[in-house]
């Protein structure tokens, strides 16, 4: 089945600073992928999302970057601020169709002032 | 718009004790799901179900029971509650646009076992 991996595990940059945030996935036949944000004690947000059509999408200051060929997903944060400090996870569907997603192992940012 | 609420906010509980989480959403989605969450991990599928009455297996079904009684609403029982247990779990319902599913989570519960 799908594999997903996600790095790095904690990333920490200074507010204005930028941050990347990238996933691998296995199955070619992806098709939707989700970047989700999780607050200290909260549930998850659905931050973006992009079909495989789209290379790139844009919104609340983040950037996602898609590159099929090599079956990688980035989160790019322009201007680090601090309401940005959470852990976030990337999600691949794999197969038009499927219910399920595989999510990725998270990556815990912080926000140094 | 719409929301997923999930009772309780906070369960205690004693090894080996049955112990029933549930989760209901007022989206009219169709399909909806359990994930276990453990500290500062990632979410791991227990169960999900894509209508009244369905039950799938997840990578951690194992030592879990769930039950879909109508389409709002989906529960978890956790069989046999293991010592030091300690995660939470988080409910979701996914949209389906004519096959791409986008999945939207609940608050979360979370379970300590004494």
């Amino acid at each position: 089945g799908e594999q997903v991996e996600q790095r790095p595990p904690h990333l920490s940059v200074r507010e204005g600073d930028s941050a990347v945030i990238t996933c691998t996935y296995t199955d070619p036949n992806s098709y939707y992928f989700f970047w989700y944000k999780q607050e200290p004690g909260a549930s998850l947000q659905l931050l973006m999302k992009v079909f495989s059509s789209t290379e790139i999408n844009e919104g609340q200051g983040f950037t996602v970057l898609l590159n099929k060929k090599d079956k990688r997903l980035s989160l790019n944060l322009t201007a680090a601020h601090p309401g940005d400090s959470a852990a976030y996870f990337c999600a691949v569907s794999s197969n038009y169709g499927n219910e399920k997603i595989t999510f990725g192992a998270g990556t815990k940012l912080t926000i140094k002032p | 718009g719409g929301i997923i609420t999930q009772t309780p906010k906070f369960l205690i509980g004693q090894e080996g004790q049955k112990l029933t989480l549930k989760c209901q959403q007022n989206f009219n989605h169709d399909t909806m799901y359990w994930y276990r969450q453990d500290s500062g991990k990632g979410l791991r599928l227990i169960y999900y179900s894509i209508t009244e009455n369905d039950l799938q297996k997840g990578d951690l079904s194992e030592g879990y029971d769930a039950s879909r009684e109508k389409k709002s609403s989906f529960s978890l029982t956790v069989t046999s509650a293991q010592k030091n247990e300690m995660a939470v779990f988080l409910c979701a319902s996914s949209i389906n646009w004519g096959g791409l599913y986008e999945q939207y989570f609940g608050p979360g519960t979370r379970l300590t076992v004494l």
